[in-house]
């Protein structure tokens, strides 16, 4: 059963700390998306990757977000130092390409307090 | 940036009743998604649109892929109290480099046995 796996599923940390999320794509996919999700947003994309390689990540405050691809089965989020407005479900997605539908992961809930 | 309405924003119906809800955008797409997310879970894709005037079914759901490139409706017919949770639709524009897949706000529905 292939699926987009994130770690953690939650996570609560106190304001000024590093936080780092995880999402294993499905195996094969090339693209993967990173979204973040409030009740007052919505779903916004924050960056994707193609191939491992960074395409845009305009959606992401860059003075303390940074998203990268290790290798093509680990996609990291990492937030430093974080803040109580970071607060929200972080989903990853990923993808066969960039024109076919993407595939989300079960996201992880963060609560910066 | 682009961006879809979605509407309606809730509803509530009895079991049995069918349900339509749409998506709207000042701009046009290359492909419209619809997806179902449950409380805890990331969202689900349900169907996926490729051609302005598509019509497309996935069992008791049918969703069309509006003529002009700028709407889109879904149509659950004969709900089921599992057919509660947020429907998204999803927008996604793609050429010369440049890719924007975005959310519509969601349609929240809940079924009254």
């Amino acid at each position: 059963d292939a699926r987009v796996t994130q770690t953690p599923r939650h996570k609560v940390t106190e304001m000024g700390q590093e936080v780092t999320m995880r999402c294993q794509p499905i195996l094969g996919h090339n693209t993967v998306f990173w979204y973040r999700q409030t009740m007052m947003q919505g779903l916004e994309l924050l960056a994707y990757f193609r191939n491992r390689a960074p395409l845009d990540d305009s959606g992401m405050p860059k003075d303390r977000f940074s998203a990268e691809m290790p290798d093509a089965t680990l996609a990291t989020l990492k937030i430093q130092p974080s803040e109580p407005r970071d607060s929200a479900v972080y989903f990853c997605a990923s993808g066969l390409g960039m024109n076919t539908e993407a595939f989300f992961g079960q996201g992880t809930r963060l609560t910066v307090v | 940036g682009q961006q879809l309405n979605q509407s309606p924003q809730s509803m509530f119906i009895q079991e049995g009743e069918d349900v339509s809800m749409n998506c709207t955008s000042s701009s046009i797409f290359n492909t419209w998604l619809w997806y179902k997310q449950d409380p805890g879970e990331g969202p689900v894709l349900l169907i996926a649109l490729y051609k302005a005037g598509e019509l497309t079914s996935n069992g008791r759901l049918t969703a069309q892929f509006g003529i002009t490139r700028k709407d889109s409706f879904l149509n659950i017919s004969a709900s089921i109290p599992s057919d509660v949770g947020i429907y998204f639709c999803a927008g996604l524009f793609f050429g010369a480099g440049s890719y924007q897949l975005t959310f519509g706000k969601g349609t929240k529905l809940s079924v009254i046995p």
